[in-house]
C-alpha cells in the first residue's frame, strides 16, 4: 500500500542553522505531496505542496522539491527561526477523493 | 472565520461508557474526515464522508461509528471505548473540486483518555 517515511525526531538546530527534514514515499501511482505544520496545542495546517514530478511547493521560507526518480519530498529551509519550533508531516494523496497518507511526523526544536 | 471546531477538546472516559465527539465546518466543504494521532504513527484516517449520507472506512475504523446527516456535521461516536482508544483525534474538511490542490483543513484536536 502506500506510505510515507520521515526521518524521526526530535531535530534540534540553533537559530539560523539550515534545516532539512526527509521525506520518502511509496505509492502505486504519481501522488500529490505536501508538508503540514503542527505548531503546540494546535491542528495541522498546510505548510506546502506539489501536485507533478519537479514542482516546488515553497511557502513562509521552506521549500520542497517533488523528486519523482528518488520518490523524495524533502522539506529545507535556509534559516531557521525559534517560532518555527514545531511538528512537521509530510502527506501524499492518490486518486479520487481526498484522503491522505502521513508520515510519523519529526519534532523540530529550534533554540535561540 | 472559516474553521473546522471540535468538541470537546479535552475528555476523561471510562471504558464501556458511550461518548460522542463533535465536528462541525462553516466552509460548506463536501468531505470530511476524522483522524487519531499517535506518537510515532503520524495521523492515522478513521472515517471519511465524501457528502451527505456518504461515508466510508479509513484506515483504522474499528470501535468507531461516524454519521453525516448534515453537510456541516460529522460527528465521530465510540459506542464502547476501550483503553486503546486513548488519542489525539482531528477532524478535516476540504472541498471537492479541483482535483489536484485542494487542501484539508484541521479543527484543533480532541484528547481523549479512556481509563
Amino acid at each position: 500500500g502506500d506510505s510515507v517515511t520521515q526521518m524521526e525526531g526530535p531535530v534540534t538546530l540553533s537559530e539560523e542553522a539550515f534545516l532539512t527534514i526527509n521525506c520518502t514515499y511509496t505509492a502505486t501511482g504519481y501522488p500529490s505531496l505536501f508538508w503540514y505544520v503542527q505548531y503546540p496545542g494546535e491542528g495541522l495546517q498546510l505548510l506546502l505542496k506539489a501536485t507533478k514530478a519537479d514542482d516546488k511547493g515553497s511557502n513562509k521560507g521552506f521549500e520542497a522539491t517533488y523528486r519523482k526518480e528518488t520518490t523524495s519530498f524533502h522539506l529545507e529551509k535556509g534559516s531557521v527561526q525559534v517560532s518555527d519550533s514545531a511538528v512537521y508531516f509530510c502527506a501524499l494523496r492518490l486518486g479520487a477523493g481526498n484522503m491522505l497518507t502521513f508520515g510519523g511526523g519529526t519534532r523540530l526544536m529550534v533554540k535561540p | 472565520e472559516a474553521q473546522v471546531t471540535q468538541n470537546p477538546r479535552y475528555l476523561i472516559t471510562v471504558t464501556g461508557k458511550k461518548l460522542t465527539v463533535t465536528c462541525s465546518q462553516n466552509m460548506n466543504h463536501e468531505y470530511m474526515s476524522w483522524y487519531r494521532q499517535d506518537p510515532g504513527l503520524g495521523l492515522r484516517q478513521i472515517y471519511y464522508s465524501m457528502n451527505v449520507e456518504v461515508t466510508d472506512k479509513g484506515d483504522v475504523p474499528e470501535g468507531y461509528k461516524v454519521s453525516r446527516k448534515e453537510k456541516r456535521n460529522f460527528p465521530l461516536i465510540l459506542e464502547s471505548p476501550s483503553p486503546n482508544q486513548t488519542s489525539l483525534y482531528f477532524c478535516a474538511s476540504s472541498p471537492i473540486r479541483d482535483r489536484t490542490t485542494y487542501e484539508q483543513y484541521f479543527g484543533p484536536g480532541t484528547r481523549l483518555t479512556v481509563t
